[in-house]
């Protein structure tokens, strides 16, 4: 069955931009969890949904925010984009909270 | 914060068995044991989990001490491609999965 798919792979943004990044997770896991990879401060947990409702957050500011929709796929924005932002955004969808797959990410750049 | 503490790395030559520990003393007593493995550029893997049994799948073997405070993941023929950070993971009581450091593994040709 297909994996936890990512898009896009790739993106270049500008300082004060804003970004929508998508996750279609696995067909039938219903939970659906983002983090933030960066070479400072490792795999850092954003949030989680589950059946469309936010189950878990991070330690990140309000800039950044996400959803799921009805058939569990998932997008996480980020406004006023800067700097620091840049990094891998991992998604990771799991049919009961726990046990995830990884997708291969979403490496944003942020210029 | 991570509820593991790891070695940062480790270095085990090519063919022979490694042996990456883990310490969770603080471990509830229905809390699984999670490893997870992330080669260069690529999303973390999942390997194996365990609550007090050991465990075995084609890819690992997990050994859990009988209090459960530590655990070691073993690779029996490590190669290659084996080279990556593991991480050893128990989730939050709301099964949030927070990532340590890892331990940095090196297989040595």
């Amino acid at each position: 069955k297909a994996g936890v798919t990512q898009t896009p792979r790739y993106l270049i943004k500008t300082r004060g931009q804003q970004v929508t990044l998508s996750c279609s997770p696995i067909s039938g896991h219903r939970s659906v969890s983002w983090y933030q990879q960066t070479p400072g401060q490792g795999l850092q947990f954003l949030f989680e949904y589950f059946s469309e409702t936010q189950r878990n957050k991070g330690n990140f500011p309000g800039r950044f925010s996400g959803r799921q929709f009805s058939n569990s796929r998932s997008e996480m924005n980020v406004s006023t984009l800067e700097l620091g932002d840049s990094a891998l955004y991992l998604c990771a969808s799991s049919p009961l909270g726990y046990g995830y797959t990884f997708g291969s990410g979403t490496r944003l750049t942020v210029v | 914060d991570a509820k593991t503490t790891q070695p940062t790395s480790m270095d085990c030559a090519e063919g022979r068995a490694a042996n990456l520990p883990c310490n969770h003393s603080t471990i509830s007593g229905n809390e699984y044991v999670y490893w997870y493995r992330q080669i260069h550029s690529q999303g973390p893997q999942y390997i194996i989990h365990g609550l007090k049994n050991n465990e075995t799948n084609e890819m690992a073997s997990l050994i859990i001490t009988e209090d459960r405070k530590s655990s070691t993941l073993i690779l029996p023929h490590a190669t290659l491609r084996d080279t990556a950070v593991y991480y050893c993971i128990v989730p939050n009581r709301d099964d949030k999965i927070i990532f340590g450091k890892g331990t940095r593994l090196h297989i040595l040709p």
